[in-house]
């Protein structure tokens, strides 16, 4: 089963207006960290925004924030006022932390095109 | 801000040659990462370091993989013999390790490997 599901391939946005990016996640471990990137065209890996399990209020950054619902397993990203530099692709990726791993389990992203 | 540094941004090989690529993490990070992406798809793990050895490894880092941390500032990622499935874009990362797995990884600009 796929640990990070990005059921978006692409978005399409009008500059200053809002989006929601979709992700869901599956663990059993009861903490863990969710994490947003962003990867423009020149390829770089960007980190957006970080949601511990046990976090009780969801985390903003800026124009940037988190949607999450722990009960449905999702932790979607909300990027606020749309600009043209926000069109890049985003990946969703979780930690697992008592799994003792260190790793970034990394969904499959979303392309966001942001019009003018 | 510092950043995690790679190089060279571009490497062509023909297959069955050796490459290695060369990333110099943040200075006084812990653990140091390379992960790939294959071109359209997600970015996957392939390994971690920490206490200059190997604490995790995915199955796609076979016997054809090493990492080295020869001087105390770089962090090498050598493909001894390289495939032409090996082509994909090479990411270091970089990270401290916070409370409750909290890990933001800085992430390399990315090495574009072609193995024609």
């Amino acid at each position: 089963a796929q640990k990070i599901t990005q059921t978006q391939p692409g978005m399409f946005v009008q500059e200053k207006e809002a989006v929601t990016l979709d992700c869901t996640y599956d663990t059993s471990d009861p903490s863990y960290g969710l994490f947003w990137y962003k990867q423009p065209s020149s390829g770089e890996m960007i980190f957006l925004i970080y949601q511990g399990s046990y976090d009780q209020q969801n985390a903003t950054e800026g124009r940037y924030s988190l949607n999450f619902q722990k009960a449905r397993k999702s932790a979607n990203l909300v990027i606020s006022a749309s600009q043209l530099g926000d069109s890049a692709m985003y990946f969703c990726a979780m930690r697992e932390v008592d799994s003792g791993y260190s790793t970034l389990t990394f969904g499959k992203g979303t392309m966001l095109l942001v019009s003018p | 801000e510092p950043e995690v540094t790679q190089t060279p941004s571009h490497q062509v090989t023909q297959m069955g040659q050796e490459v290695i690529l060369r990333c110099v993490p943040i200075s006084n990070h812990l653990y140091f990462y390379w992960y790939r992406q294959i071109l359209g798809q997600k970015v996957e793990f392939l390994v971690s370091f920490y206490n200059n050895e190997i604490s995790e490894k995915s199955e796609i880092f076979d016997d054809q993989f090493s990492v080295e941390r020869p001087d105390g500032s770089n962090f090498t990622l050598k493909i001894r013999s390289t495939k032409l499935e090996d082509s994909a874009m090479y990411f270091c990362a970089s990270s401290v390790i916070y409370d409750r797995g909290y890990e933001k990884l800085f992430f390399g600009s990315g090495t574009q490997l072609s193995v024609l």
